[in-house]
Parts: C-alpha cells; sequence; structure tokens
C-alpha cells in the first residue's frame, strides 16, 4: 500500500496570502496524483489531476507540482472559499487509491 | 451534465442491513469506475473500493474486504453498497465517485449512515 502524508495537518492563512501544501509519498506514484477540496457539508470537488493539471473549472490561483514522492499544492492568493480541507490521492497502485490525511486551510 | 445523486441518510441499529444507492446520468454508466468512499465522522477519506458496471469487476480495498459488498445495476445505471450486518463503527458518510481519466472527477451528494441502538 501506498502511504500519504500531507504537511501540514493545518495551515493558518490570512486572505489574500500564498498557501503552500505538501503531499508525500511512501513510493514512486510518478505524476499519478490529484488534489481534492472539501468543504464543510459538501462532497470532496476534483482540483488537480496528473499532478499538475487544473480540473475544469478550477481558478488558475490553484497551482501544483511534484512528481515521484515529492508533491505541492499552492493557491496564490486565498479567497475566502479557499478555506477548506485539501486531500491529495494516489492513482498508481491499482486498484489501491489511497488518500493522503487532508491539510485544513483556515483562516488567520 | 454528469451526475451521480445518492439515496438519502439511514439510522439502523447494530446489526441490521442496509443497501445504500448511486444513480448515475449524463455519460455511459458500463464505461467507467465507480469507486466508494467512506468518511467517518470530523476525519478524511478511505478508499473502500471500486466497482466497473460494464462486467461488474469488483476491486476491494483490503481494509474492507468481507466488510461490505459493491454492485451495480446497469440497466438502471446504479451502483450499490451494502452491509449484512452494521455496526456503530460503520457510522459515517460514504460517498460514490466517478473514476474519469482524470481521478475522481464527479462526486455524489454523499449518503450519510447512522448505526446506533
Amino acid at each position: 500500500e501506498i502511504v500519504l502524508t500531507q504537511s501540514p495537518d493545518t495551515l493558518s492563512v490570512s486572505p489574500g496570502e500564498r498557501a503552500t501544501l505538501s503531499c508525500r509519498a511512501s513510493h514512486s506514484v510518478s505524476n499519478f496524483l490529484a488534489w481534492y477540496q472539501q468543504k464543510p457539508g459538501q462532497a470532496p470537488r476534483l482540483l488537480i489531476y496528473r499532478a499538475s493539471t487544473r480540473a475544469t473549472g478550477i481558478p488558475a490561483r490553484f497551482s501544483a507540482s511534484g512528481s515521484g514522492t515529492e508533491f505541492t499544492l499552492t493557491i496564490s492568493s486565498l479567497q475566502s472559499e479557499d478555506f477548506a480541507i485539501y486531500y491529495c490521492q494516489q492513482y498508481k497502485n491499482w486498484p489501491l487509491f489511497t488518500f493522503g490525511g487532508g491539510t485544513k486551510v483556515e483562516i488567520k | 451534465e454528469v451526475q451521480l445523486v445518492q439515496s438519502g441518510a439511514e439510522v439502523k441499529k447494530p446489526g441490521e442491513s442496509l443497501k445504500i444507492s448511486c444513480r448515475a446520468s449524463g455519460y455511459r454508466f458500463s464505461s467507467y469506475w465507480i469507486a466508494w468512499v467512506r468518511q467517518m465522522p470530523g476525519k478524511g477519506l478511505e478508499w473502500m473500493g471500486i466497482i466497473f458496471p460494464g462486467d461488474s469487476d469488483i476491486k476491494y480495498s483490503p481494509s474492507f474486504e468481507g466488510q461490505v459488498t459493491i454492485s451495480a445495476d446497469e440497466s438502471a445505471t446504479t451502483a450499490f453498497l451494502q452491509w449484512n450486518s452494521l455496526k456503530a463503527s460503520d457510522t459515517a458518510i460514504y460517498y460514490c465517485a466517478r473514476l474519469g481519466q482524470l481521478a475522481l472527477d464527479y462526486w455524489g451528494q454523499g449518503a450519510l449512515v447512522t448505526v446506533s441502538s
């Protein structure tokens, strides 16, 4: 099983500031990594796939990079609607597509 | 428009059985895997398993194999998640999601299952 470790657990950021979230894989997942956003009471939403490609309708302030075992999600200028929990997920190890534990982005 | 619509919230007692559903529309149901994901109260996302409705090929996470049954009815474009004997620890929100070529690209709204005596 590939274990994904996200850090930090919680990130306190002021609106307009940059947020940088990390996801580390226990084994290489190449670029088969996705990022999801989940707001309270809502289902997760796909933000990023193939490590760095924004999903349809995702604003350009969301960017992501990485390959192998180290990945980063960056939100360039946090808007009020971006405060949420963010999860990474690997889809390299078929059929067990594990999730990271999540990073909560909260208002500072 | 792709949509996954899940059945409603359920309140059950320990030992009871339950089958929840996920009805898909707006795409060819038989051509995409459907995954089930658990979210326990205040916790993260857990991969449970996945089904290909076209041939009912099913893959379970080792953590859930034997604990739940995943199935699908291609004619009804609906996937199911079933328990034979619920436990209090099954209390969670359960999501279905479509596995596109781009990871889990569409999600159901979630179904809250509460198991309490």
